[in-house]
């Protein structure tokens, strides 16, 4: 199946900064999606994006597909932003089954 | 638009006892259903596939009989972890496929906490 890797596994931030968390997968995908999920567990769908560019606020991602990977990016961080990232594909064959990666912990300090 | 369910959110149960977790979709119907398990710092592993009026296909290592999956409607799938012990502690989450849509975007429910004792 597809493998999904995510880096860096932990980053640490300021309050104000910039972030970039990467996606790489193993085969052509026809689901990308990023979330964030909250320290309640909740999983909060923050893009879908086998492919192109998204923007929502202050959030941002692009998918590369020919070359197998995602990245999103965080501008101006907040506090509230800190938590675990996860990207998650879907690959061609595999009936929708979503493979998620490890996951990147975010901590932004004040 | 895209919500979905999951009762209960927490429950703690003594060791042998038979727990039922269900998942709706509140505001469309689910041809799909997924369930996964997480633990303690970790990624999510897909447990089984819940597909409508069908069996559900599980991943490998993971026990159907221990396991129980039904999809009885559109908007409902559940969850029974049969004669429980503790390790099968985790947080359990489910994630739904809406019907009709042209793109393959999942959506996940708030989890469950299972603690047996």
């Amino acid at each position: 199946g597809i493998q999904v890797e995510q880096s860096p596994p932990d980053l640490i931030l300021q309050e104000g900064a910039n972030s970039t968390l990467r996606c790489n997968f193993s085969d052509s995908v026809n689901n990308l999606q990023w979330f964030h999920q909250n320290p309640w567990g909740q999983l909060i769908n923050l893009f879908y994006i086998p492919s192109g560019t998204k923007q929502n606020g202050r959030l941002s991602a692009t998918t590369v597909a020919t070359e197998r990977y995602s990245l999103l990016y965080i501008s101006s961080s907040q506090t509230t932003d800190s938590g675990v990232y996860f990207c998650a594909a879907t690959s061609g064959g595999s009936n929708y089954k979503l493979t998620f990666g490890k996951g990147t912990l975010l901590t932004v300090n004040p | 638009g895209a919500v979905v369910s999951q009762h209960p959110s927490r429950v703690i149960c003594k060791s042998g006892t038979s727990v039922k977790i269900e998942c709706r979709s509140l505001d469309f119907q689910a041809t799909t259903m997924f369930w996964y398990r997480q633990f303690p710092k970790k990624s999510l592993m897909l447990m089984a596939t819940s597909n409508e009026g069908s069996k559900a296909t599980y991943e490998q290592g993971v026990e159907k009989d221990k396991f129980l999956i039904n999809h009885a409607s559109l908007t409902l799938s559940t969850l029974t972890v049969t004669s429980a012990h503790p390790e099968d502690s985790s947080f359990y989450i489910c994630s739904a496929r809406p019907r009709g849509f042209s793109y393959n975007e999942q959506f996940f429910g708030p989890g469950t906490r299972l603690t047996v004792l």
